[in-house]
């Protein structure tokens, strides 16, 4: 069971916005900043957004970043058949002293 | 451009060792932290242990404290992890990958490799 919860599972059709959930503690997201990855199948973690809300070079500005007190969430707008992915929020954990990574959100789209 | 390959993984006996290793190449290897996760077959990412750009910092994971030693060879470009007294829930794919700063607590990770496959049974 990880620390930081987010839903199994969320879906969207072809240029629809989704949102998916991130939720934490005071001892993770709540001092410490998000980190979203994409996973798509068969293929290695790309990291999405860093610090809450940063974007990588490269990464389409589709996808966005928000955090407020011991939640975060990541925004894919205009949503496209290539999104369906499994994505993970990770974040540092004081209290166990490392980073920490979320359940995984699969995403489909319709 | 940057590329982590990692090699040694395999199948192996309950209680026995492994040690992977990650070669990294494409950026200044010696200015970054480097972590290993892992991913067992159908789940989550986990991660397993961080190292500071010059080793001064390092962690594990509660899950493998005591039993896995992680290092690096910046005159090599090479991350390790020594991987001793395997169990069946190290079953894993585990990736090499890249911090975003010097220290390793960031918990962001720019590159990764494809991965190494650890398969623990008898």
């Amino acid at each position: 069971q990880s620390v930081l919860t987010q839903p199994p599972s969320a879906s969207g059709t072809p240029g629809q916005r989704v949102t998916i959930s991130c939720s934490g503690s005071s001892s993770n997201i709540g001092s410490n900043t998000v980190n979203w990855y994409q996973q798509l199948p068969g293929t290695a973690p790309k990291l999405l957004i860093y610090s809450n809300n940063q974007r990588p070079s490269g990464v389409p500005d589709r996808f966005s970043g928000s955090k407020s007190g011991t939640s975060a969430s990541l925004a894919i707008s205009g949503l496209q058949s290539e999104d369906e992915a499994d994505y993970y929020c990770a974040a540092w954990d004081d209290s166990l002293n490392g980073p920490w990574f979320g359940g995984g959100t699969k995403l489909t789209v319709l | 451009e940057v590329q982590l390959v990692e090699s040694g993984g395999g199948l192996v006996q309950p209680g026995r060792s492994l040690r992977l290793s990650c070669a990294a190449s494409g950026f200044t290897f010696d200015d970054y932290a480097m972590h290993w996760v892992r991913q067992a077959p159908g789940k989550g990412l986990e991660w397993v242990s961080g190292i500071s750009w010059n080793s001064g910092s390092i962690g594990y994971a509660d899950s493998v404290k005591g039993r896995f030693t992680i290092s690096r060879d910046n005159a090599k470009n090479s991350l390790y992890l020594q991987m001793n007294s395997l169990r069946a829930e190290d079953t894993a794919l585990y990736y090499c990958a890249k911090d975003v700063r010097y220290y390793y607590g960031s918990g962001s990770y720019n590159y990764w490799g494809q991965g190494t496959l650890v398969t623990v049974s008898s």
